[in-house]
């Protein structure tokens, strides 16, 4: 398995708190995803990067803000919690080429409750 | 966009070869089409990818028709353990511009 880790594997938090997820990877690949999972909607993509400090949109960014500092970690930050915002949220990778034309790899995920 | 339509759930039973078909009615052409598992409480997992006809690996077939606006993964002699749910995956290069499109998943449920 791609060496992959998200923290916390849970959390709860109340509505207007800030989280920050974090997406770890020891593949030294180049592209790293932030997804959300909820029912009936499959996967969605919030953002994406495709180097250190290059990030670029997903479908459903409103509300989240990412950064990457170093090529191992990718953070996906929620500026104020919403009850909409409970969902799974995966990591994924990928190293030759951005998603869709290239295998991605999935991290564990991390599942988030906003009350 | 291209937006992708799943059936929402199939059972099969052991031993038997499983078509799950997913409609990707405005695929782009530099999209590609990407198949992946996923089992309970883990991440999705990569099956198989193809752009067009067919393409086997050891796991899958996938079958693309001349049009592209369907494609079929292929589970040959389905066992317990592929009871999961199947997503299909239709983009490109995101740098290009691109978009991906989950499907909604398949629940596969395979009986003995």
């Amino acid at each position: 398995d791609a060496g992959i880790t998200q923290s916390p594997r849970h959390k709860v938090t109340e509505t207007g708190t800030p989280v920050t997820l974090r997406c770890h990877q020891t593949e030294n690949h180049r592209y790293m995803y932030w997804y959300r999972q909820d029912p009936g909607h499959g996967l969605r993509l919030i953002h994406y990067s495709y180097g250190v400090k290059d990030t670029d949109k997903g479908e459903v960014s409103d509300g989240y803000s990412v950064s990457r500092s170093k090529t191992e970690d990718f953070l996906l930050t929620l500026e104020s919690a919403t009850s909409s915002q409970t969902s799974v949220y995966f990591c994924a990778i990928s190293d030759q080429g951005l998603a869709g034309r290239f295998e991605q790899f999935f991290g564990p995920g991390t599942r988030l409750t906003v009350l | 966009l291209a937006k992708t339509t799943q059936p929402i759930s199939m059972d099969s039973y052991e031993g038997q070869e499983v078509n799950i078909t997913c409609s990707h009615n405005n695929i782009a052409t530099n999209d590609y089409i990407t198949w992946y598992q996923q089992f309970p409480s883990q991440g999705p997992r990569f099956i198989i990818q193809g752009y067009k006809t067919k393409v086997t690996n050891e796991v899958a077939s996938l079958f693309i028709p001349a049009d592209r606006k369907s494609s079929t993964l292929s589970l040959p002699r389905v066992s317990l353990s592929d009871t999961a749910v199947y997503y299909c995956l239709v983009g490109d290069d995101l740098g290009g511009g691109g978009q991906l499109t989950f499907g909604s998943g398949t629940q596969l449920t395979v009986l003995p």
